[in-house]
């Protein structure tokens, strides 16, 4: 059972390039999340999904694209790239909205 | 909108001293209460939680009691252990979850 797997680990991207970040659970959880990890900032919601073809913004969601065709994928897409979203980013899933959360080993993301 | 504050860290301490990191929410409704310990370059993972008003959840000796009269989700060990060193979140879970900044602890031998 690999649980929630996100790719790639790392990525350097240069400023203006877009990329999109993967994130898969093999679970069948309705609910998944991006969040984003800045030094002092804990993890903020970037965008959410309760079910396949749902999603919703979270606190800060300018500058990411997400979409939900299947329950298993939930992509982030960055349009744009820009310094501000060097960031280490964490994809989770859950089976309802309030029960717990799995969390994928992080993308680690420089933006020059 | 729904937001959870947590004590500002980081926690240094010494083997087998008690443990408290505060966590006090904000919420339309009654959400379930979280938290969850992330490690050194590794994503979160849950350690405990509670899901309404004078629930106690408890796991590796950390516990924390659902406090609806005072918003609080106080974290406690009596005797911390050098591995128990890693950040913790507080996360309340309405609609969405969300989470607090985080509590980096450090226990030295």
């Amino acid at each position: 059972n690999a649980g929630v797997t996100q790719t790639p680990k790392f990525q350097v991207l240069k400023t203006g390039q877009s990329m999109t970040l993967q994130c898969a659970q093999d679970m069948n959880h309705e609910y998944m999340s991006w969040y984003r990890q800045d030094p002092g900032m804990g993890l903020r919601l970037i965008h959410y999904s309760v079910g396949a073809g749902i999603t919703d913004q979270g606190e800060v969601p300018n500058g990411y694209n997400v979409s939900r065709s299947t329950t298993e994928d939930f992509p982030l897409r960055l349009l744009s790239a820009a310094p501000s979203q060097t960031s280490v980013y964490f994809c989770a899933s859950s089976r309802q909205v309030n029960t717990e959360a799995f969390f994928g080993q992080g993308t680690r993301l420089t933006v020059v | 909108g729904d937001s959870v504050t947590q004590m500002e860290g980081p926690v240094t301490l010494s083997e087998e001293a008690f443990l408290t990191i505060n966590c006090t929410y904000t919420a339309t409704g009654y959400p379930s209460l979280f938290w969850y310990v992330q490690y050194p370059g590794e994503g979160l993972q849950l350690l405990l939680k509670a899901t309404k008003a004078d629930d106690k959840g408890s796991n590796k000796g950390f516990e924390a009691t659902y406090r609806k009269e005072t918003t609080s989700f106080h974290l406690e060990k009596g005797s911390v252990q050098v591995s128990d060193s890693a950040v913790y979140f507080c996360a309340s879970q309405g609609g969405k979850l969300i989470f607090g900044q985080g509590t980096e602890l450090s226990v030295k031998p």
